[in-house]
């Protein structure tokens, strides 16, 4: 148990559904990240907030929809997905944003049909 | 090629021998994380490197970085089934850079008893 926690852990959803990701911690962080890991790829950032203001985007596109409401909290909204967004997507967080130890979350494999 | 490149990508290594795995970046290293990964789970933090020469332990896990080979190792004595899993490095980026982690691509290690 790392302190960060993702719901849910495991997501099927068709491509014109819309569905979130959520993670929580309660470490006392400032910062919070969104990963997509794909099979023998490395982890891909996707967006960092620090301190509730997003300081990183990706070039992410536009069907994934960040949200941070507190420094407690992030979510990840989903809408009309393509089949290659299928992956396990890690949320992390850290103390601060550069130089830190981050913790991860147990991950979301997301599967689109 | 990747900005930090991971060898072996895989490793099937008999119960009780020592292994490496070696982490090398094409640009300056300024801090190095050492993260073990169960399939399909969240990362979890072994180590972190700061300078040059640099060597830390943690039970039979020993990481050491080479500043100016650009290069962490990772070496496991005594091979157990509890170590079996994917190492993935990550390194800081320049500070004047973004603020995000880079990530190799990891290597499986999987333990024959």
């Amino acid at each position: 148990e790392t302190g960060v926690t993702q719901t849910p852990r495991h997501l099927v959803m068709g491509m014109t559904n819309k569905k979130s990701l959520k993670c929580e911690q309660h470490l006392g962080h400032n910062a919070m990240y969104w990963y997509k890991q794909s099979a023998k790829k490395p982890l891909e950032l996707m967006f960092v907030y620090s301190l509730e203001e997003r300081v990183e985007n990706n070039s992410v596109p536009s069907r994934f929809s960040p949200e941070c409401p507190n420094s407690s909290h992030l979510f990840l909204h989903l809408h009309t997905l393509q089949p290659e967004d299928s992956a396990l997507y890690l949320c992390a967080s850290s103390p601060g944003v550069f130089g830190t130890e981050a913790f991860f979350g147990q991950g979301t494999r997301l599967t689109v049909v | 090629s990747q900005e930090l490149e991971q060898s072996p990508q895989s490793l099937i290594v008999q119960e009780g021998k020592n292994l490496t795995i070696n982490c090398t970046s094409s640009k300056t290293l300024y801090g190095l994380y050492w993260y073990k990964q169960k399939y399909g789970e969240g990362l979890i933090f072994l180590m972190m490197l700061q300078k040059g020469g640099e060597e830390k332990s943690h039970e039979k896990i020993t990481a050491k970085l080479d500043e100016k080979k650009q290069q962490s190792s990772l070496h496991i004595t005594a091979s157990q089934p509890s170590h079996a899993g994917i190492y993935l490095c990550g390194a800081d980026r320049p500070r004047d850079s973004n603020y995000q982690l880079i990530w190799g691509a990891g290597t499986k290690l999987i333990i024959k008893p």
